[in-house]
């Protein structure tokens, strides 16, 4: 069981490049999520999806897209790069139940530089 | 909207000492759920301790316990017998399951250093 796997865990992209962020779990999660980390500002949601193909915008939509084709993808697509999308990225994911024992668990994270 | 704020950006504490770290959040709502995480230097985010709103009793996981108030919409984390390996920044959040979604919002978080 690896749990949330996310990859690559480096990248460093030119202003106007594309580029696809994967993310996987095993655990046969309902919710899944992107969320960005800045200095001083926490986590912030990017998407989410409830379940295989349903996705929704969260806090920090603009410049990503997302697709659920299955249970256990959700990549993050950044079609025209832009160095304000510099930071570092989560996946994580949820069993989607209602309910306190709905923990988040996380991937390792990928640290973008976008020049 | 709901917000979770963290007012203490950066804490230390002696080794074997306790310390405790500060939230307050606002919500109107009456259910929803509280979390704390750790990031150690590794980057990965850990659970440490999580509150389900609608019980009084306050959440314990061995060296960590919170100390939540609903009324005042305070819930703040309390690391007993501090040791090196509790060096991370820690984030409080909050979640509120509806129309099926499990959004979980974030406060800013505190890095907390222990000291040898």
């Amino acid at each position: 069981n690896a749990g949330v796997t996310q990859t690559p865990k480096f990248q460093v992209l030119k202003t106007g490049q594309s580029m696809t962020l994967q993310c996987a779990q095993d655990m046969n999660h309902e919710y899944m999520s992107w969320y960005r980390q800045d200095p001083g500002m926490g986590l912030r949601l990017i998407h989410y999806s409830v379940g295989a193909g349903i996705t929704d915008q969260g806090e920090v939509p603009n410049g990503y897209n997302v697709s659920r084709s299955t249970t256990e993808d959700f990549p993050l697509r950044l079609l025209s790069a832009a160095p304000s999308q510099t930071s570092v990225y989560f996946c994580a994911s949820s069993l989607g139940q209602r309910g306190g024992t709905d923990t988040q668990y996380f991937g390792p994270g990928t640290r973008l530089t976008v020049l | 909207a709901q917000t979770v704020t963290q007012s203490q950006p950066e804490m230390s504490v002696q080794e074997a000492e306790t310390v405790t770290l500060s939230c307050t959040y606002d919500t109107s709502e009456s259910n929803y759920y509280l979390f704390w995480y750790k990031q150690p230097p590794s980057r990965q985010m850990i659970l440490v301790i999580r509150q389900e709103a609608y019980k009084q009793q306050n959440a314990t996981e061995n060296r960590f316990s919170v100390n939540f108030q609903k009324a005042a919409k305070s819930f703040s984390l309390k690391i007993s017998d501090s040791q090196l390996g509790d060096t991370a920044m820690y984030f409080c959040a909050f979640m509120k399951p509806y129309s099926g979604t499990y959004k979980y919002i974030f406060g800013t978080g505190t890095r907390l250093k222990v000291l040898a």
